[in-house]
């Protein structure tokens, strides 16, 4: 039974330049949230998607935007890099609002 | 809001010796609390967890837990430490009801054990 997948693993990218990262979710759970984890710091909320769309959104900009697919699989936009969004992306996915379980992270790095 | 404070940056302990990580969190309502453990470059681990019922809670990889409602503590402890144990530890809390089923995550707590 695969766990939570991410890709890329890592990924560079310039100031003002896009990025999609993507998530699979554990089998069997239909929710998916996303994280940014600042080094040294504990993960970020972003926002959660649930039936194709987004039930909850923490307090990051409008930069940032997703999606979920019927397979309820996962995708995490972010527009206009800036040098701060240098971060770990988490995904996590759960049973609806059970225990949420973790991906390895995306690392991406904006120069 | 709910909160959760990790008052020690880094914990060290002796391998064979019972370890110790402090979590204190404020919720409204009953709280729902979490240990997740991360290796360096790797996602988070999911450990244990407290819902309801008994107040010690029994984890992966001999963790446990005790849940404290009087002094809002959930620490994280184990009887006997190895080595491989070394590693990033997360404490989580998220309220029971009310909309929201986000948790929120402390800053972490490193803990190294030496040989």
């Amino acid at each position: 039974d695969a766990g939570v997948t991410q890709s890329p693993t890592h990924l560079i990218k310039t100031r003002g330049q896009q990025v999609t990262l993507r998530c699979s979710p554990k089998s069997g759970h239909d929710t998916v949230s996303w994280y940014q984890q600042a080094l040294g710091q504990g993960p970020q909320f972003i926002f959660q998607y649930y039936e194709e769309e987004e039930r909850q959104r923490g307090n990051f900009p409008d930069r940032f935007s997703g999606h979920q697919f019927p397979n309820y699989s996962s995708e995490l936009n972010v527009n206009a890099l800036l040098l701060g969004d240098s971060a770990l992306y988490l995904c996590a996915s759960s049973l609806m609002v059970d225990t949420q379980y973790f991906g390895p992270g995306t690392r991406l790095t904006v120069l | 809001a709910q909160s959760v404070a990790q008052p020690e940056d880094q914990v060290n302990v002796a391998e064979g010796n019972p370890l110790t990580v402090k979590c204190t969190y404020s919720v409204s309502g009953n709280p729902y609390l979490f240990w997740y453990v991360q290796y360096p470059n790797r996602g988070l681990q999911f450990l244990l967890k407290y819902i309801t019922g008994d107040n010690l809670v029994k984890g992966s990889y001999g963790f446990e837990a005790e849940f404290n409602k009087s002094q809002t503590s959930f620490h994280l402890k184990k009887p006997s430490a190895l080595v491989s144990d070394s590693a990033l530890y997360f404490c989580a809390v998220r309220g029971s009801g009310g909309g929201s089923y986000i948790p929120t995550f402390g800053r972490g707590t490193s803990l190294i054990v030496h040989p």
